[in-house]
């Protein structure tokens, strides 16, 4: 059973444009829903977390936007560049002594091109 | 300085072999993680530990057994390796601070191919 359900499994987006990956989350218990991006040959890292009592969160060209009532996330990407090209999961997770459980999307493999 | 260091980088073996992946964290986190991707990139938790003490067991065969000889360490034996195995291995870290800011701290991986 698929908890996190991420789309598109790859997109192709022109330098410039903007780049947007949902995801839907099915258990309502969880409380924290970050965004990694992920280089061939590298770990995830990072990118962008919201929590659900927030309905939009914006670092720099990354904003992510929260339906709670909807259990959907999506990840904008503005202005996309070809460094932004690499591999995006969306997680889900709840806190629970002391671990953080990340329950991954499928992945979305970006590529802008030039 | 790596944050979290996984050895070796690369493991290839045959069927039937019994290996090891070791994951060390210099950035002082109580939580260590093990984390499966498997060649459609689907990552999914294994294990985690908290100051040595087992938090989370996913349902993973019990060929595999992680161990923590301290709260910077974190090791993965894996007994009688088969062709699904195949995969990459990610170690992760993370604070434990209340909640935590939930993130979590990705080594590079290692990528173990069983023939």
């Amino acid at each position: 059973q698929q908890q996190v359900k991420q789309s598109p499994q790859s997109l192709i987006v022109q330098k410039g444009g903007i780049s947007i990956i949902n995801c839907a989350y099915e258990n309502t218990a969880f409380d924290y829903f970050p965004w990694y991006q992920q280089f061939p040959g590298k770990g995830p890292a990072l990118l962008i977390a919201i929590r659900p009592d927030v309905s939009e969160k914006k670092e720099g060209r990354f904003t992510i936007s929260f339906n709670k009532s909807a259990k959907q996330f999506s990840l904008h990407i503005m202005d996309s560049q070809p460094g932004d090209s690499a591999t995006y999961f969306c997680a889900a997770s709840k806190y629970n002594q002391g671990a953080q459980k990340l329950v991954f999307g499928q992945g979305t493999r970006l590529t802008i091109n030039p | 300085d790596t944050a979290v260091s996984q050895t070796p980088k690369y493991l290839v073996t045959q069927m039937g072999n019994d290996k090891s992946i070791k994951c060390e964290q210099n950035l002082g986190h109580d939580t260590m993680y093990w984390y499966k991707q498997d060649s459609k990139k689907f990552l999914k938790i294994m294990f985690s530990y908290n100051n040595k003490e087992l938090i989370i067991n996913e349902t993973v065969p019990n060929r595999f057994s992680p161990k923590s000889p301290d709260k910077a360490h974190l090791n993965l034996h894996i007994n009688s390796l088969e062709l699904g195995d195949s995969a990459v291995y990610f170690c992760a870290s993370s604070p434990t601070s209340g909640r935590g800011n939930g993130e979590l701290f990705f080594g590079e991986g290692s990528r173990l191919t069983v023939l």
